[in-house]
């Protein structure tokens, strides 16, 4: 059973640059969240994709865009990147049932690199 | 709005300490509770859970009961391996229409030989 996968694992892009990240979920999983990791800090929640819609956002502002596919696969775009777009970018899936959700399960993550 | 602390690190055990790391929450209702385990370079494992009051979630010898009075979740085992060293975060996802996690600031463990 494939878990979730994430690709690239590393990226290195220049400040405006604008980068796309991708996300596989686990098999049978239909929700797929975005999360930001600063060096030394907890995850941040970005947001959630469910049924191709953007169903819950955080705190980021509007540079921060996604995606969701009809399989379930998910991207990330982030525009006129900023050096403290630099983090580890986790993805996690889930499965939605009725109201509630079930347990996130993250992918390795993609690390950027803003220079 | 919800929020999640950890108790600060780093946390440097001997193989077979005991280990207890405190975590307390804030949250508006009814939260699910996680802990969730980083080795180095790799992305978040889910580690345990607790999805209410009392409850009790355990893995790999790891511990933690959802307390309501105290707002806590606190991580412990009774013997640490060196394998064991990871950064830990604890969680919470509040449910109803809040379907994000909620992350501490995470504690770094080493375990020494």
């Amino acid at each position: 059973d494939a878990g979730v996968t994430q690709s690239p694992t590393h990226l290195i892009k220049t400040r405006g640059q604008q980068v796309t990240l991708r996300c596989s979920p686990k098999s049978g999983h239909d929700t797929v969240s975005w999360y930001q990791q600063a060096l030394g800090q907890g995850p941040q929640f970005i947001f959630q994709y469910y049924e191709e819609e953007e169903r819950q956002r955080g705190n980021f502002p509007d540079r921060f865009s996604g995606h969701q596919f009809p399989n379930y696969s998910s991207e990330l775009n982030v525009n006129a990147l900023l050096l403290g777009d630099s983090a580890l970018y986790l993805c996690a899936s889930s499965l939605t049932r009725l109201a509630s959700q079930e347990t996130q399960y993250f992918g390795p993550g993609t690390r950027l690199l803003v220079l | 709005g919800d929020s999640v602390t950890q108790m600060e690190g780093p946390v440097t055990l001997s193989e077979e300490a005991c280990l207890t790391i405190n975590c307390t929450y804030t949250a508006t209702g009814y939260p699910s509770l996680f802990w969730y385990v980083q080795y180095p370079g790799e992305g978040l494992q889910l580690l345990l859970k607790a999805t209410k009051a009392d409850d009790k979630g355990s893995n790999k010898g790891f511990e933690a009961t959802y307390r309501k009075e105290t707002t806590s979740f606190h991580l412990e085992k009774g013997s640490v391996q060196v394998s064991d060293s990871a950064v830990y975060f604890c969680a919470l996802s509040d449910g109803g229409s809040n379907y994000k996690l909620t992350f501490g600031k995470g504690t770094l463990l080493t375990v020494n030989p």
